[in-house]
């Protein structure tokens, strides 16, 4: 299994411009998510999905869309990039198990390795 | 969310074990204490979790204070490639959807 992957790895965008960053993984988990790290903190969700079809926001949603047309893929659209968009985006996925289930059979949640995105 | 309180950093050397502390002073009866690392330039990665009783895998142990307001992450051989920041995280077990809420964690470093 390749886990989460995440593409691109780095990404340079001028103030205005557009962009997707993909995420996908191949251990058929229903539940998806986005985070954003910034320099010297820990992450804070920006959306998320329990499934295809499915999406939810986080804490941090403005600026960012998603949408989850299968169980595999949930990507993560700028609409018009901000330099305060200047950060570590980390996508993660899980079993979506039912509250409680969730905690008492572990169901961790598993990261991909980040896209470094910079707007200028 | 219950709040979590860690150190902002630690230092140990290499070989021997270390005790990361976390204060959770607001925890619910139902709360799951869970703890991620992050590597460097790596995404989370998941480490341990529990509830009320001590926990042991092959990564770690988890001591739960018996009035469940603080719990300590145990390595019990530290490595160079132990160095990393290490978040405590409490999970409500009613929430629909395995939000997990970082907060800044706590850096460890490891010395040679």
């Amino acid at each position: 299994n390749a886990g989460v992957t995440q593409t691109p790895k780095f990404q340079v965008l001028k103030t205005g411009q557009s962009m997707t960053l993909q995420c996908a993984q191949d251990m058929n988990h229903e539940y998806m998510s986005w985070y954003r790290q910034d320099p010297g903190m820990g992450l804070r969700l920006i959306h998320y999905s329990v499934g295809a079809g499915i999406t939810d926001q986080g804490e941090v949603p403005n600026g960012y869309n998603v949408s989850r047309s299968t169980t595999e893929d949930f990507p993560l659209r700028l609409l018009s990039a901000a330099p305060s968009q200047t950060s570590v985006y980390f996508c993660a996925s899980s079993l979506n198990l039912p509250p409680g289930l969730a905690d008492v059979f572990r169901g961790e949640q598993f990261f991909g390795p980040g896209t470094r995105l910079t707007v200028l | 969310d219950a709040k979590t309180t860690q150190p902002n950093s630690m230092e140990s050397n290499e070989e021997e074990p270390v005790h990361l502390p976390c204060n959770h002073s607001t925890i619910s009866g139902t709360d799951y204490i869970h703890w991620y690392r992050q590597l460097p330039s790596q995404g989370p990665e998941y480490v341990i979790h529990g509830l009320t009783s001590n926990v042991n895998n092959r990564m770690a142990s988890l001591a739960i204070a018996e009035d469940r307001k603080s719990s300590t992450l145990i390595l019990h051989r530290a490595t160079l490639r132990d160095a990393a920041v290490y978040y405590c995280i409490l999970r409500d077990p009613s929430d629909y959807g395995n939000k997990l809420v970082f907060g800044a964690g706590t850096i460890l470093r490891v010395k040679s």
